[in-house]
């Protein structure tokens, strides 16, 4: 089944504690994204990347990191978690870039006390 | 910066009745436009787009858009809402850059027996 898989699904950390969140995608699709959502705010993107070795900041980079090694896997650094990074976080992806239609995981709810 | 201005935060309609949900960018020239909906505790799926040519598109699950440069505006229409349309809605647009999206802050649409 053509999918795009986040894990983990929940997440609670503390202030502090490097995480990384997994996103993979099986569609053989060039473009992939971060976004998070926070009430009131819609969905802000974080970090996109049009094909493999090749990263852009999105609207609200600060306190993330991404990596792009293989075409498959976008995962997202947390360094230095904070309170304010506590939010809703979706990977998606995309055959060619924002032209096509975004395939979205099914979200990480992160908390960061 | 670019933004996307979706006006109406929530709104409630009858099943059976019309629906037009506001969209208004920012970007100058013409962009590439989006509606995608999310259905509660779900990702987000692609309604439809606007590239360029006919100013009128049409949709998945009866939904059409309607692009008026004069306005900046993109709104989408249903003409006969159904219960399984109660979702948010979020307005997308693409001004430039290949692979940043900008979303409006989303209308959730709350449907009446």
């Amino acid at each position: 089944e053509a999918q795009v898989t986040q894990n983990p699904r929940y997440l609670i950390t503390v202030t502090g504690k490097k995480l990384t969140v997994t996103c993979s995608q099986n569609m053989n699709h060039e473009y992939m994204s971060w976004y998070r959502q926070d009430p009131g705010l819609g969905l802000r993107q974080i970090y996109y990347s049009m094909n493999v070795e090749v990263t852009d900041k999105g609207d609200v980079p600060e306190g993330y990191k991404v990596s792009r090694k293989e075409k498959r896997n976008f995962p997202l650094i947390l360094e230095s978690p904070s309170p304010n990074q506590t939010s809703l976080y979706f990977c998606a992806s995309s055959p060619t870039g924002v032209a096509s239609p975004l395939h979205f995981g099914n979200g990480t709810r992160l908390t960061v006390t | 910066a670019q933004s996307v201005t979706q006006p109406d935060i929530h709104i409630t309609v009858s099943e059976g009745a019309s629906l037009e949900l506001r969209c208004n960018y920012s970007y100058g020239a013409t962009p590439y436009l989006f509606w995608y909906v999310q259905s509660p505790g779900q990702g987000l799926q692609l309604l439809l787009k606007y590239f360029s040519g006919d100013t009128l598109v049409q949709g998945i699950k009866g939904f059409e858009a309607e692009f008026k440069r004069s306005q900046s505006s993109f709104n989408l229409r249903k003409p006969s809402v159904h219960w399984s349309d109660a979702a948010e809605y979020f307005c997308v647009e693409n001004g430039g850059s290949q692979g940043n999206l900008i979303f409006g802050k989303g209308t959730k649409l709350s449907v009446k027996p």
